[in-house]
């Protein structure tokens, strides 16, 4: 298996400008997760997934976050207006049984940088 | 509120040495411990805990819970420059909600 895909793997954009994150999860996992890592603050979940579902988005930062999974295979993280502050790493994770304490699998994240 | 918190933010030592990493939580309903690695970008597990007292290993690196005092320890015996990287403790709860501590920078020198 390939683990999960992210693209793409930096993104350099300009304030104002709209951002589109994309995730393939692993085959067969039933959760999806989107993460944001900054030094300030570490790993911060934004929202997760259940069988394509969003389940918990309460660490959704604000109305210009919003995060889409129309199938198994496929999530989309958008931003729009993208702002400097929204300069970290993003990564997207899956895991075939979290809801029983499992481990999840990373993706290799996507850098994004807002001028 | 759930936490989860690591200790030391930051370690180095010289290869060869053997490194303890702590992770003490504050959760509701616990359900497991994990810990990762991260070296240059994507998390990478390493060990699950859900019982105090029983220890994993992998090569070099050892873990074990105590889930009376609430806190985890990562051992690496004879560290290798490879083992440089950012560990990560994550504390999963009946909640449904993973708490990632802010993780130990470790540095090896040769």
């Amino acid at each position: 298996d390939a683990g999960v895909i992210q693209s793409p793997r930096h993104e350099v954009t300009e304030m104002g400008q709209e951002v589109t994150l994309r995730c393939k999860p692993i085959s067969g996992h039933d959760y999806l997760f989107w993460y944001r890592q900054t030094m300030m603050r570490g790993l911060e979940l934004l929202i997760y997934f259940n069988n394509n579902v969003p389940i918990d988005d309460s660490g959704m930062p604000e109305d210009r976050f919003s995060a889409k999974m129309p199938n198994a295979s496929f999530s989309t993280l958008k931003i729009q207006p993208s702002e400097p502050r929204d300069s970290a790493v993003y990564f997207c994770a899956s895991s075939p049984d979290w809801g029983r304490g499992e481990k999840l699998f990373f993706g290799s994240g996507t850098q994004l940088s807002v001028l | 509120e759930d936490k989860v918190v690591q200790s030391p933010l930051s370690l180095v030592v010289h290869e060869g040495d053997t490194v303890t990493l702590n992770c003490s939580y504050e959760v509701t309903n616990f359900r497991s411990l994990l810990w990762y690695k991260q070296e240059k970008k994507a998390p990478t597990f390493l060990f699950m805990l859900t019982s105090s007292g029983i220890e994993k290993k992998s090569g070099r690196l050892s873990s074990i819970l105590d889930k009376k005092e609430l806190f985890s320890i990562l051992n690496i015996t004879a560290t290798q420059t490879g083992d440089s990287a950012i560990y990560l403790c994550a504390v999963h709860t009946g909640g449904f909600k993973t708490i990632f501590g802010a993780g130990t920078r470790l540095f090896v020198k040769a």
